[in-house]
């Protein structure tokens, strides 16, 4: 079935560092991937997302790109700051029919910044 | 618009008790999903509502599991006959519908489930 590796955690970086956390995916067809994050006592809330191969999400500085051939969708961020310490999660769609998607996910990396 | 909630937050029972929970979407979206994230893992799919009727559910969501959305609005999750390894935080998710997508799925804060 459908699956996505991520990057064991924990991730600990100083505040600016560049941050990389590293996302593949096995599946059949052609997945949407997404990333996700969860702050401290809140839910899930989707950080970007791609649909198709070479998309490159964004948002609040943080970019991943969907790499078909090397089946990757690694989160990046050229300068981190203490607001980013949450939990990410990197997740593809997985489709059942008539149009709805189920999401499947990896286990997550805790990331912390440190001022 | 006020997000999907999910009630209780938190739920404590004894192994063998039922525990009801109950999940509000967002009000415009037909799509609701439950799923299951236990300690340091991802959330996995257990089953899935376009408007009232249930049209998908995982392996993971056994005979003692039961989800509802009688009106097409809010749902509930049961389980019956707890098992500590029912232990997990729910999630909650809606999404609207149409043509196109992927849509987003909005998450709820989880029930965070203990059983003793």
């Amino acid at each position: 079935g459908n699956s996505v590796t991520q990057m064991e955690g924990p991730v600990t970086l100083s505040e600016e560092a560049f941050l990389t956390i590293n996302c593949t995916y096995t599946a059949t067809g052609y997945p949407s991937l997404f990333w996700y994050v969860q702050y401290p006592g809140e839910g899930l809330q989707l950080l970007l997302k791609a649909t198709k191969a070479d998309d490159k999400g964004s948002n609040k500085g943080f970019e991943a790109t969907y790499r078909k051939e090397t089946t990757s969708f690694h989160l990046e961020k050229g300068s981190v700051q203490v607001s980013d310490s949450a939990v990410y999660f990197c997740a593809l769609s997985d489709t059942f029919g008539r149009g709805a998607q189920k999401l499947v996910f990896g286990q997550g990396t805790r990331l912390t910044i440190n001022p | 618009d006020t997000g999907v909630s999910q009630d209780p937050r938190h739920k404590i029972t004894k192994r063998g008790q039922n525990v009801t929970f109950r999940c509000d979407p967002i009000s415009e979206h037909n799509r609701l999903y439950w799923y299951r994230q236990t300690l340091g893992q991802g959330p996995e799919f257990l089953t899935y509502f376009q408007n009232e009727a249930q049209l998908e559910k995982s392996r993971l969501l056994s005979d003692r599991f039961s989800a509802e959305r009688p009106k097409g609005s809010f749902s509930t999750l049961e389980i019956q006959r707890t098992e500590q390894g029912d232990s997990a935080m729910y999630l909650c998710a809606s999404s609207p519908i149409g043509a196109g997508g992927p849509y987003e799925q909005y998450f709820g804060p989880g029930t965070r489930l203990t059983v003793t």
